[in-house]
């Protein structure tokens, strides 16, 4: 298995403009999850989708964020317009919840910089 | 509200010493509970998770966790520490509401091995 698989890894752009971040979860997983890691909060829950319907998005940080998931093989994660404050490292992560709790798999992130 | 509180932001030990990295909880029912790995520049990996059952957990690269309900805690052990375990150490539990599960991440406990 490939795992999860995050596009881009890098993304340097400056304020103001559209970013656009990709995640393709593991095939079968159900549960898909994306946080933000930064030095000053830490890794934070931003959203989650179970079945390809946003459960929780109590942690998108302002309107300027937003998240889809158009079938159970893809999820975008839209900044716009995007701040330098943004900076991050964002990570999506996927898992297969049936039953019950279940290890999340993580994907290797997406640096994204604001200029 | 659920927490995990990881007491430790920065651990220094010496190669082939042992290591015990601290994680508390704060949750109502039986938790699920995870310890993730993450190296430099890499997403999260699992290290070991419980569930239920015996209450010393055993994970991969020689990590062995134990869950104490009494103290609310799940400290993670190594009886020997090797250069490549220097990476940060996230302790999260598992949380649960209304048929959905999502993470709870501590803030993480950085690890450095001196040769």
């Amino acid at each position: 298995d490939a795992g999860v698989i995050q596009s881009p890894r890098h993304e340097v752009t400056e304020m103001g403009q559209e970013v656009t971040l990709r995640c393709k979860p593991i095939s079968g997983h159900n549960s898909l999850f994306w946080y933000r890691q930064t030095m000053m909060r830490g890794l934070e829950l931003l959203i989650y989708f179970n079945n390809n319907v946003p459960i929780d998005d109590s942690g998108m940080p302002e309107d300027r964020f937003s998240a889809k998931m158009p079938n159970a093989s893809f999820s975008t994660l839209k900044i716009q317009p995007s701040e330098p404050r943004d900076s991050a490292v964002y990570f999506c992560a996927s898992s297969a919840v049936w039953s019950g709790m279940n290890e999340q798999f993580f994907g290797p992130g997406t640096r994204l910089t604001v200029l | 509200a659920q927490s995990v509180t990881q007491p430790d932001i920065h651990i220094t030990v010496s190669e082939g010493a042992s290591l015990e990295l601290r994680c508390n909880y704060s949750y109502g029912a039986t938790p699920y509970l995870f310890w993730y790995v993450q190296s430099p520049g890499q997403g999260l990996q699992l290290l070991l998770k419980y569930f239920s059952g015996d209450t010393l957990v055993q994970g991969i690269k020689g990590f062995e966790a134990e869950f104490k309900r009494s103290q609310s805690s799940f400290n993670l052990r190594k009886p020997s520490v090797h250069w490549s375990d220097a990476a940060e150490y996230f302790c999260a539990v598992g949380e649960t509401t209304s048929g959905t599960y999502k993470y709870i991440f501590g803030t993480g406990t950085r690890l450095k091995v001196l040769a």
